[in-house]
């Protein structure tokens, strides 16, 4: 089993509607978890965190953790097409102390 | 704003030479990391620095050697470049611990080809 796993897709959806990207990752003992963007040719850029359960909103960006089932997931709201990109999960395994990413999902926005 | 950067952006080097990529962080972060990043295998981990003169190895070491003399430049070594090392290589820099925010910054990225 992989350590952190994401859909690879794409998932595609029309502008303005929202989106969610899931991940599910295998360590109990993780304790921060990471959304990068990563457009095509470019390195990750982080666009959320989270290390709590529950929700953490930050604009159209709802990151949502849910620590019993071990997953983490990403709602885009009101997409647009410049959010096309690959959107990679990350896991901070604090034991070992090194950040372990899913493969990424690419998502395409249509106008 | 942090800035991690990464000298070499595109290289061709021939199966055999000894290779360089140079990583230059301006945060005083403690700790350095290598990734490489294939199509459909995401990032892999191949050494990480929390200390100068100080490295572990990551999920895939084999072939690579590191090098951190100072604490803002962190070096990765392909001692005998092979084809299967052509791949795209980033940098990356934190604080010591990566939670709660204190998150890993990286470089643009180096692509190398090894023909």
């Amino acid at each position: 089993q992989k350590e952190v796993e994401q859909n690879s897709g794409p998932l595609s959806v029309p502008e303005g509607a929202i989106a969610s990207l899931n991940c599910t990752y295998s360590d109990r003992g993780s304790q921060s978890f990471f959304w990068y963007r990563q457009y095509s040719g470019k390195s990750p850029e982080l666009i959320m965190f989270i290390y709590s359960n529950g929700d953490k909103e930050d604009g159209r960006f709802t990151a949502q953790l849910n620590k019993a089932s071990q997953y983490v997931s990403l709602l885009i709201r009101d997409s647009q097409p410049s959010d096309s990109a690959t959107y990679l999960c990350a896991v901070w395994v604090g034991g070992f102390q090194k950040l372990v990413f899913g493969t990424g999902t690419r998502f395409l926005v249509s106008p | 704003d942090v800035k991690v950067t990464q000298s070499s952006r595109y290289l061709v080097k021939r199966t055999g030479e000894k290779v360089f990529l140079e990583c230059v962080q301006d945060m005083d972060h403690e700790n350095m990391f290598w990734y490489r990043q294939d199509p459909g295998l995401g990032l892999r981990l191949i050494y990480f620095s929390y200390d100068v003169k100080m490295k572990e190895k990551g999920d895939i070491p084999e072939g690579y050697s590191v090098s951190r003399e100072k604490k803002e430049r962190f070096s990765l070594i392909l001692e005998s470049a092979s084809t299967n090392q052509t791949s795209m290589y980033l940098c990356a820099s934190s604080l010591t611990t990566v939670r709660s925010g204190n998150t890993i910054y990286f470089g643009e990225g180096s692509w190398l080809t090894v023909v």
